[in-house]
């Protein structure tokens, strides 16, 4: 099983609607990322949240970590086709051992126009 | 540019014909990595760096060896590559480990 369970798995949104992705862990996420990705090509790095209860929010999207630092979740405002593409959450779930990144298995958002 | 480079992006290989993926960094970073990406997988660590010299296993380190012996290169090494190792590469680097990586474009590989 995955030690970052990431849901749904795929979400198609009209355009101008809200969405929510969710990455959930069994274990305390000592730093957890959220990235980007177009199909077939690299990752592009959108947050990073280190603190129980934290929230960060960049142009239309925001991600938060709860208090407990075992779930976050990346809220996309007002979708738009360019927001299309597949969502991963990695992790640190080891303190203090950098380097050692996990991930959910990505959600695919596809936004109809 | 701040970035990392992968070659090749694409290549087709024959089982057992050993192969090498270069990835080099232009960011200084300390931290380097080896991912590979899988349908209903997703990214899983194959090794990592820390620093020169300083390698460890991640999750799926079989069939696969790393060596670090400058700070801006990591190249991944397929010593004898069979079709399970067809699947989409990614190196990445970050100054600490701790604060977001950046991914390379990608190496699709194909043995057959």
């Amino acid at each position: 099983s995955q030690e970052l369970e990431q849901s749904p798995q795929s979400l198609i949104v009209q355009e101008g609607k809200n969405l929510t992705i969710n990455c959930t862990s069994s274990k305390t996420l000592y730093g957890l990322y959220w990235y980007k990705q177009k199909y077939g090509e690299g990752l592009i790095f959108l947050m990073m949240l280190q603190k129980g209860g934290e929230e960060k929010s960049h142009e239309k999207i925001t991600a938060k970590l709860d208090e407990k630092k075992q779930q976050s979740s990346l809220h996309i405002t007002a979708s738009q086709p360019s927001h299309a593409g597949i969502y991963l959450c990695g992790a640190d779930i080891r303190n203090n051992q950098g380097g050692k990144l996990i991930f959910g298995q990505g959600t695919e958002l596809s936004v109809k126009p | 540019e701040a970035q990392v480079t992968q070659n090749p992006r694409y290549l087709i290989t024959v089982t057992g014909k050993k192969l090498t993926v270069t990835c080099s960094q232009n960011m200084n970073h300390e931290y380097m990595s080896w991912y590979r990406q899988d349908p209903g997988l997703g990214l899983r660590q194959i090794y990592y760096s820390m620093n020169v010299e300083v390698t460890d296993k991640g999750d799926v380190p079989e069939g696969y060896k790393v060596s670090r012996k400058e700070k801006r290169n990591f190249p991944l090494i397929l010593e004898s590559p069979s079709p399970n190792q067809t699947s989409l590469y990614f190196c990445a680097s970050s100054y600490t480990g701790f604060y977001g990586y950046t991914f390379g474009s990608g190496t699709r590989l194909t043995v057959v």
